[in-house]
């Protein structure tokens, strides 16, 4: 059975720090994928890794991804306010996601 | 809009009664699926459609959930006898290739 951890659970961070969520998962698998999730939002998109060694950026948010350590993680360069929200991580087993459980990150001013 | 699109997005209905909720996927979008959430949890998988074949179900449903996706367009996700533990988001995602694109959910309170 296929399981994905996410750690932190919890993050509260200050504005303008670095941090790293880690995003590991227990069988084989090519394709992972990073969501953001506001309050009583649904889910939003934010990277698709499709191989080992692909790393993607988008504004402060960098995600990588390695096939043979079964591990991605989301870097938060230099966080503002706005990246609050809880960040899932999911890999893709055949026809469906399976999901971590989320981190929750606050970011203080 | 050209997302996916689900209705309604609230549901308040009392323990034993029967709701229905609707998903719109994205129009080039072949496969469709259904999930729910919970407060503090990830998306637990329920079923998934390939163009109107319903290919998977989640060992975890119950009986009282069943799905359509008739002429494989929108689909209908139907709680029969709904029980407190039902309450919960459900959302609705559509893929075309290899990125999940999710609905706006739909807001479910037993009573």
């Amino acid at each position: 059975e296929l399981k994905v951890e996410q750690n932190p659970l919890f993050l509260s961070m200050q504005e303008g720090k670095n941090y790293t969520i880690y995003c590991n998962y227990s069988t084989t698998s090519d394709r992972l994928y990073w969501y953001r999730q506001d309050p009583g939002k649904s889910l939003e998109s934010l990277f698709v890794l499709l191989s080992n060694g692909a790393v993607k950026q988008e504004g402060r948010l960098m995600a990588s991804l390695d096939t043979k350590a079964r591990l991605s993680t989301l870097h938060i360069t230099a966080a503002v306010h706005d990246l609050s929200a809880t960040y899932f991580c999911a890999v893709d087993s055949n026809y469906q996601l399976i999901w971590g459980a989320g981190t929750k990150l606050i970011i203080k001013p | 809009d050209t997302g996916v699109s689900q209705d309604p997005r609230h549901k308040i209905t009392k323990r034993g009664q029967n709701v229905t909720f609707r998903c719109d996927p994205i129009s080039e979008h072949n496969r469709l699926y259904w999930y729910r959430q919970t407060l503090g949890q990830g998306p637990e998988f329920l079923t998934y459609f390939q163009n109107e074949a319903q290919l998977e179900k989640s060992r975890l449903l119950s009986d009282r959930f069943s799905a359509e996706r008739p002429k494989g367009s929108f689909s209908t996700l139907e709680i029969q006898r709904t029980e407190q533990g039902d309450s919960a988001m459900y959302l609705c995602a559509s893929r075309a290739r290899w990125e999940q694109f999710f609905g706006p959910g739909t807001r479910l309170t037993v009573l």
